[in-house]
């Protein structure tokens, strides 16, 4: 089976402006969670989707948003970035009990 | 916040040499998980531990689980020069299995 894929890799933005990385999960797994590691903060869960509905949300602002479509892939946005959202964003693909994570997204906002 | 914390938070070993970390976490947990990530890049999976038990082996990975003690360690024997990375341990609670909570994570750095 294929891995998990993100798509960018890299994206440079700057402040104030938004952003929209996409996840595209292991077949046949439903759920697609997204984490946020910062060196500061370490790595932080931001919400997870299983079947379109977002289930999980961290302690995260508004600025930051998902959804999930019917094939499974998912995408999260940030809006109107600011510095601290520069940081890697993974993607999780869950299945029983494990979670397999994608390469990651590196933001940087400028 | 984070859930747990990782001992020791930096490790330098010789090729050959056994590697051991350990973490801590602060509320009652269905699954521990360990990963390995290298250089910022992706998290891989190395080892589920269930709640309900106490040791877990993989290939040159051994798990312990100390739930009256909430704090897990993770052995790597022989190490070699492609084990360095950081690990992170990760937690989930019942009902909850797709939300993890990380560690701070152990750095290791096997010389050749």
């Amino acid at each position: 089976k294929a891995g998990v894929t993100q798509t960018p890799r890299y994206l440079i933005k700057t402040r104030g402006q938004q952003v929209t990385l996409s996840c595209s999960p292991i077949s046949g797994h439903r759920s697609v969670s997204w984490y946020q590691q910062t060196p500061g903060q370490g790595l932080q869960f931001l919400f997870e989707y299983f079947s379109e509905t977002q289930r999980n949300k961290g302690n995260f602002p508004g600025r930051f948003s998902g959804r999930q479509f019917s094939n499974s892939r998912s995408e999260m946005n940030v809006s109107t970035l600011e510095l601290g959202d520069s940081a890697l964003y993974l993607c999780a693909s869950g299945g029983t009990d494990t979670q397999y994570f994608g390469p990651g997204t590196r933001l940087t906002v400028l | 916040s984070q859930q747990g914390e990782e001992d020791p938070q930096a490790l330098s070993i010789q090729e050959g040499e056994n590697a051991t970390m350990n973490c801590s976490y602060k509320t009652s947990i269905n699954n521990l998980q360990w990963y390995r990530q290298n250089s910022g890049r992706g998290l891989v999976h190395l080892i589920l531990i269930r709640s309900n038990e106490r040791e877990k082996h993989s290939g040159r990975l051994r798990v312990t689980l100390d739930t009256s003690k909430k704090s897990s360690s993770l052995l790597i024997t022989a190490s070699r020069a492609a084990d360095t990375a950081s690990y992170f341990c990760a937690t989930d609670e019942w009902g909850n299995d797709y939300k993890l909570s990380f560690g701070a994570g152990t750095t290791v750095t096997v010389r050749a």
